[in-house]
């Protein structure tokens, strides 16, 4: 049973312009998400979090929004730069459990 | 502070050995976790540590798998014995406390043949 589903396995956007990525859980008792950053060969790095009290965080060129009546979250990238290229990873605090739970991630890849 | 610090980097083991996977924490994180990466599931959670006690293992996939923690500055995951389809890349992650960042290691790459 995945609670933390990423169901669009790779996205590609041309440079300069907009990429979403959308996570999906189903655990209510989650109240801390992430996301993550993984290049090849490479450990995830972290990008960029919101709590369950909010429903946007922006750094930079990222934002993250969350949307609990629908159980979904989303990040966005503006604009998309060809570094940006890897994969992302969604992931989730139960806060009732203490899991760190992550998604299948989506590999973004964004054209020169 | 080096990161969580996992070795080894790779490891290929023929089918029926033990295979040992080590992590080093940053220091003064409370929590450890234990992934592996596949295609079908993504980043798994295995097990994971809260002040080296094992909270929740429910995610190690058989009997075969087990994680030990003895001090907070050292954990190991053990495959014993190896099979084919456990053939994947395993990290380690630390945290100081909940709803915060998970700092991860580099990984292990394990091929089991």
């Amino acid at each position: 049973d995945q609670q933390v589903k990423q169901n669009s396995p790779s996205l590609r956007v041309q440079e300069g312009r907009i990429s979403i990525l959308n996570c999906d859980y189903t655990n209510s008792m989650f109240d801390y998400f992430l996301w993550y950053k993984k290049y090849p060969a490479e450990g995830p790095t972290f990008l960029i979090s919101i709590s369950s009290i909010k429903d946007k965080n922006e750094d930079g060129r990222f934002t993250v929004f969350l949307n609990k009546s629908a159980k979904h979250l989303s990040l966005h990238i503006v604009p998309s730069q060809p570094g940006d290229s890897a994969v992302y990873f969604c992931a989730a605090w139960a806060g009732n459990t203490g899991k760190l739970i992550f998604g299948q991630g989506t590999t973004l890849q964004v054209k020169p | 502070d080096a990161g969580v610090i996992q070795s080894p980097r790779h490891e290929v083991t023929e089918m029926g050995q033990e295979v040992t996977l080590r992590c080093k924490p940053i220091s003064g994180h409370d929590y450890l976790f234990w992934y592996r990466q596949t295609m079908m599931r993504g980043l798994e959670l295995l097990i994971y540590f809260n002040n080296n006690v094992p909270i929740d293992d429910s995610g190690m996939p058989e009997d075969r798998f087990s994680a030990k923690m003895p001090n907070a500055s050292f954990s190991t995951l053990k495959i014993q014995p190896s099979e084919p389809r456990d053939s994947a890349v395993y990290f380690c992650a630390s945290t100081n406390g909940r709803n915060t960042e998970a700092f991860f290691g580099q990984g292990t790459r394990l091929t089991v043949v």
